[in-house]
């Protein structure tokens, strides 16, 4: 079993809808939470990061984390052609600095 | 946010030949710095843990002999890919840890694509 699952997608949804991305882990000495966005050939650009259990919102975005459940979600409201990219998420451990990354979730906004 | 370089962006070489790669942090100081690679619809996996004036620290699989790095300043660290092959071609990406901030996330670099023929 992966430490961080992510549903790889590709997953295909109409302009304007709200997004739903999550990730499961199974280590609860995880402590920082993060979402990148990674466009195709380029590096990862951090969306968002939190490490406390709860809601953080970010413009269109909401990084939502419940450490009771393992459970990360980042969700994204009136969703753009340009928000079209592979969504990674990626947590750190207790006193650690190494980033685990779940396996990305390719998303589409269709016109 | 913070800026990450790379240089270069993109390389292409003969098998048998050695590549380098800068990661540069334009923004701040970096005591850490991290170098991934990532294979097509893969995600990152990380090869090392560069630390400023110290030997770098590679992860499980990866040969410290063909994966040179070098950190020699707060803002710039070199990785080299020796006697490259074509099973080494690869999207390299570094990112880097705020000095100030330690237990903040990373900031990546565009990526370096290298393609041995």
């Amino acid at each position: 079993q992966k430490e961080v699952e992510q549903d790889p997608g590709p997953l295909s949804v109409p302009e304007g809808a709200i997004v739903s991305l999550n990730c499961t882990y199974s280590n609860s000495a995880f402590q920082y939470f993060m979402w990148y966005r990674q466009y195709s050939r380029k590096g990862p650009e951090l969306l968002m990061y939190t490490y406390s259990s709860g809601n953080k919102e970010d413009g269109r975005f909401t990084a939502q984390v419940d450490k009771s459940s393992k459970y990360i979600s980042l969700f994204i409201r009136d969703s753009q052609p340009s928000d079209s990219a592979t969504y990674l998420c990626a947590m750190v451990l207790r006193g650690g600095n190494k980033l685990t990354f779940g396996t990305g979730t390719q998303l589409k906004v269709e016109l | 946010g913070a800026v990450v370089s790379q240089h270069p962006s993109w390389v292409i070489c003969k098998s048998g030949t050695s590549v380098k790669i800068e990661c540069r942090s334009l923004d701040f100081q970096a005591t850490t710095m991290f170098w991934y690679r990532q294979f097509p619809k893969q995600s990152l996996m990380l090869m090392a843990t560069s630390n400023e004036g110290s030997k770098a620290t590679y992860e499980q699989g990866v040969e410290k002999d063909k994966f040179l790095i070098n950190h020699a300043s707060l803002t710039l660290s070199t990785l080299t890919v020796t006697s490259a092959h074509p099973e080494d071609s690869s999207f390299y990406i570094c990112s880097t840890l705020p000095r100030t901030k330690p237990q903040e996330t990373q900031y990546f670099g565009p990526g370096t694509r290298l393609l041995v023929l």
